[in-house]
């Protein structure tokens, strides 16, 4: 079946730091990977995607790569800001589901102090 | 701005009523799924609906059941409502086609007392 492992939380970092948050997947076809961010009190955005092999999509400073041998989708982040603070989903979406079906993994919850 | 609206955004039932929440979908979205969002979880999907029929459910009973008009818009009824259906319920719009963006709303918080 589908499913997204995601790294623990919570995650603590100054700002300036560099941020990775480790995401893995299990998918019975060719995904599509995602992170998506969920401010407090707030809905979700997509944050970056990747539809294939090799891929890496960036957004806003925030990076992942498609690894398929690895079957990872790790976000990165060079600098993070306090602005960052949030929780980030790793989703993927299998061609054979359902259309546009999202699997989440649990969230982490990242905290950035000045 | 993703375009997708829903309402109410807060509400309180009580344990065994009914409740519906609405969503309007971006512009030009065929494609309207629903997902639930428990407090320190992922979310969940529930199901979706693709041109007014439903087409896929997740792990949810038949009292979870849904609506899609001809305009696109959407609604998810939860009937007996039950003290776990608290949650953040989130829908979500994208256009037609595998691979495209899925845009979600803010999301409807139920809370069931």
């Amino acid at each position: 079946g589908n499913s997204v492992t995601q790294m623990e939380g919570p995650v603590t970092l100054s700002e300036e730091a560099f941020l990775t948050i480790n995401c893995t997947y299990t998918a019975t076809g060719y995904p599509s990977l995602f992170w998506y961010v969920q401010y407090p009190g707030e809905g979700l955005q997509l944050l970056l995607k990747a539809t294939k092999a090799d891929d890496k999509g960036s957004n806003k400073g925030f990076e992942a790569t498609y690894r398929k041998e690895t079957t990872s989708f790790h976000l990165e982040k060079g600098s993070v800001q306090v602005s960052d603070s949030a929780v980030y989903f790793c989703a993927l979406s299998d061609r054979g589901s359902t259309l546009g079906r999202l699997y989440f993994g649990r969230g982490t919850q990242l905290t950035v102090w000045p | 701005e993703t375009g997708v609206t829903q309402s109410p955004t807060h509400l309180i039932k009580t344990r065994g009523q009914q409740v519906t929440l609405r969503c309007s979908s971006q512009s030009g979205h065929n494609t309207v799924s629903w997902y639930q969002q428990a407090l320190g979880q992922g979310p969940q999907f529930i199901f979706q609906y693709y041109r007014e029929e439903e087409n896929g459910r997740g792990n949810f009973p038949p009292r979870f059941s849904g609506l899609q008009f001809p305009n696109y818009s959407s609604e998810l009824n939860v009937n007996a409502l039950e003290l776990d259906d608290s949650a953040l319920y989130l829908c979500a719009s994208s256009p037609e086609g595998y691979g495209n963006t899925i845009y979600f709303g803010e999301g409807s918080w139920l809370t069931v007392v």
